[in-house]
């Protein structure tokens, strides 16, 4: 069946470089999301990448997608203390259904 | 644009009533809605699709007497969550995707307790 995997925790300091993970199984993924919650709040989609791309990047946040290994990582570069949440990867499933990830929580240490 | 609203935030209600909770799309038609559930620490766990107009598709699981869910307009569906218990406690958030895009624009989430 469908799964999405992300490790649960990342601690990087101010100013560095984050990277989180994630790796699915289905074979018709049509896109990948990235989704970043804070405590007590809904989903903000932050980026996606449709499954025929490899790079996309946006502002501080890179996306890369390996179709063969189904991984795909999310970076940001440039940590600050307001990035700190919980962030999803989520795999789009044709006609519309998402599978999320387990949450990747971010701290961010001054 | 693309804003999705949900009331109440914040819902406790007691055993064995029921609590019903909206989810909007403010500035689009919302061809469908998504219904998911979230447990402390844990990740979303889809419980239904609906589309404007007809029955919801229900998840392996998730019981369709227990979760009612309309779907009365391009702008509103209605997640009941009937003769709660307090193991329905938990964090729902809907989501809501325009016609012919792979977005889905999520609701701010509604606490539920029930005591």
């Amino acid at each position: 069946g469908e799964d999405v995997e992300q490790s649960l925790f990342l601690s990087v300091r101010e100013g560095d470089s984050s990277v989180i993970n994630c790796t699915y199984t289905d074979s018709s993924s049509t896109y990948l999301y990235w989704y970043k919650q804070e405590p007590g709040a809904g989903l903000q989609l932050l980026t996606y990448i449709f499954s025929n791309m490899d790079m996309k990047q946006d502002q501080r946040l890179t996306v890369l997608l390996n179709k063969k290994d189904k991984h795909l990582s999310l970076r940001i570069a440039d940590t600050q203390t307001g990035d700190s949440a919980i962030y999803f990867c989520a795999d789009h499933l044709p006609p519309g259904k998402l599978i999320f990830g387990q949450g990747t929580t971010l701290q961010v240490k001054p | 644009g693309a804003v999705v609203s949900q009331h109440p935030s914040r819902v406790i209600c007691k055993s064995g009533t029921s609590v019903k909770i909206e989810c909007r799309s403010l500035d689009f038609q919302a061809t469908t809605m998504f219904w998911y559930r979230q447990f402390p620490k844990q990740s979303l766990m889809l419980m239904a699709t609906s589309n404007e107009g007809s029955k919801a598709t229900y998840e392996q699981g998730v019981e369709k007497d227990k979760f009612l869910i309309n779907h009365a307009s391009l702008t509103l569906s209605t997640l009941t969550v009937t003769s709660a218990h307090p193991e329905d406690s938990s964090f729902y958030i809907c989501s809501a995707s325009q016609p012919h895009s792979y977005e889905q624009y999520f609701g701010p989430g509604t606490r539920l307790t029930v005591t």
